[in-house]
């Protein structure tokens, strides 16, 4: 079967750094989605990892290990205003490219 | 803006009373997507129109139909809603199907059904 974990919460300090990890096995890998989502809100595109390696904007960065199966996100000089959920989603190698999504982590910001 | 639009935002239906979700986008994307969300939960993808080509997910009920009339909109239509079918549903696009992050999906704000 094809499966997507993430943590279900976390909590963070304003100011500090967060990392939200997923592990993923499906068969096939077409690239790695990080989407955030505010609660009752959409998901909006934060990044996308294809190879291995770190990919930087601004104060989000996304780590890939394809033999590892494993990518974080990670969240730097955190802000209130990052409170929200974040999802991991893989692109399988279906013949329609589908999103495999995880639950997402739902990350809590405190002053 | 080129966006994606859906409405109503919220909906509230009674138990087997049918019910349309509507979509639209200004962004000229090949693909529309319809999803189903529940609470803490990963977005469920119930089918995808490729241009006029509809692509239903294997487990999607029957109870759920979808129309793409043309480019721009999308229709969910829900024929007998059960107390199970309340969730928030959003419509989502890309460019493409293929790989690539300038096929990312864009989604819209959602429509958050109630069922009574």
């Amino acid at each position: 079967g094809q499966n997507i974990d993430q943590p279900t919460e976390m909590t963070a300090t304003e100011g500090a750094i967060v990392q939200i990890n997923c592990t993923y096995q499906t068969s096939g890998f077409n690239g790695l989605f990080w989407y955030q989502q505010h609660a009752g809100e959409a998901p909006t595109f934060l990044s996308y990892n294809v190879l291995d390696g770190l990919e930087e904007k601004g104060r989000f960065s996304s780590f890939l290990s394809r033999s590892k199966g494993y990518s974080y996100l990670l969240l730097k000089e955190l802000q209130m205003k990052d409170s929200a959920s974040y999802l991991c989603a893989v692109r399988g190698d279906d013949s329609n490219y589908q999103l495999i999504w995880g639950a997402g982590t739902k990350l809590i910001i405190k002053p | 803006d080129a966006m994606v639009i859906q409405n109503p935002r919220y909906q509230v239906t009674q138990f087997g009373k049918p019910v349309t979700l509507s979509c639209s986008q200004t962004l000229n994307h090949n693909v529309m997507y319809w999803y189903q969300q529940k609470s803490s939960q990963a977005p469920k993808l119930l089918f995808h129109y490729y241009d006029k080509d509809f692509n239903n997910e294997a487990d999607t009920p029957d109870n759920f139909q979808s129309r793409r009339p043309n480019t721009s909109f999308c229709f969910l239509d829900i024929r007998s809603p059960g107390l199970g079918d309340a969730a928030m549903y959003l419509c989502a696009t890309s460019k493409g199907l293929a790989g690539g992050p300038s096929y990312e999906q864009y989604f819209g704000p959602g429509t958050r059904l109630t069922v009574t």
